[in-house]
């Protein structure tokens, strides 16, 4: 069975810093990895994905790695903002497209001024 | 296009009611999902539909029923609500490798 865990389950950092949030997953039998971003009584707002072939996903700031073989994704935030504070979920969907997609508990992230 | 729609945005129930939460998209998508989010335990899969008349279970779907009658609507029935249901409600819908998702439906059952 998929499990999906986020360490750390909080983060608290100052503005300008750049920070790693972790994503690990037990079986790398997967079809993608998908980075979340959830603003408080928000629902989820899709960050990156990255397909299993796929060593990396860059946007802006934000750049998501998987390594399947050891069951690991990382979230690199640079220059943080206070904007960036929110709930970072990972999820992995299993083998095909249309398979279920396994949550992580998520990493609270709050940048301060 | 409004995209993944949810109503209510917040419920209050008392043990044992029955309510439905419903859930519309207008972006033609096949696959749709239910899932529920509680305090650290991530968002799970309760009940989930890749088209019009076929839907299964996800991980936790007892105490739920769904119905895919059309394409745009996957409703949520909960028949006798039970204070374990207290929780966030997201519906979602699925195109290619991208999922998305409604703004939520707020539960709280006394």
């Amino acid at each position: 069975k998929q499990e999906v865990t986020q360490i750390p389950a909080a983060l608290s950092v100052p503005e300008g810093e750049n920070l790693v949030l972790n994503c690990s997953f037990t079986d790398s039998a997967i079809y993608n990895l998908q980075w979340f971003r959830q603003d408080p009584g928000k629902g989820l707002t899709s960050l990156l994905l990255i397909q299993s072939s796929q060593r990396e996903q860059t946007s802006g700031r934000l750049n998501a790695s998987l390594d399947k073989s050891s069951g690991r994704s990382t979230l690199y935030i640079a220059a943080s903002q206070p904007g960036d504070s929110a709930t970072y979920l990972c999820a992995v969907r299993g083998s095909s497209n249309t398979g279920k997609l396994i949550f992580g508990q998520g990493t609270t992230l709050q940048v301060k001024p | 296009n409004a995209g993944v729609t949810q109503t209510p945005k917040f419920q209050v129930l008392k043990t044992g009611q029955s309510m439905t939460l419903q859930c519309a998209q207008d972006m033609n998508h096949e696959y749709m999902s239910w899932y529920r989010q509680d305090p650290g335990m991530g968002l799970r899969l309760i009940h989930y539909s890749v088209g019009a008349g076929i839907t299964d279970q996800g991980e936790v779907p007892n105490g739920y029923n769904v119905s895919r009658s059309t394409t745009e609507d996957f409703p949520l029935r909960l028949l006798s609500a039970a204070p374990s249901q207290t929780s966030v409600y997201f519906c979602a819908t699925t195109w290619g490798s991208e999922q998305y998702f409604g703004p939520g439906t707020r539960l709280t059952v006394t």
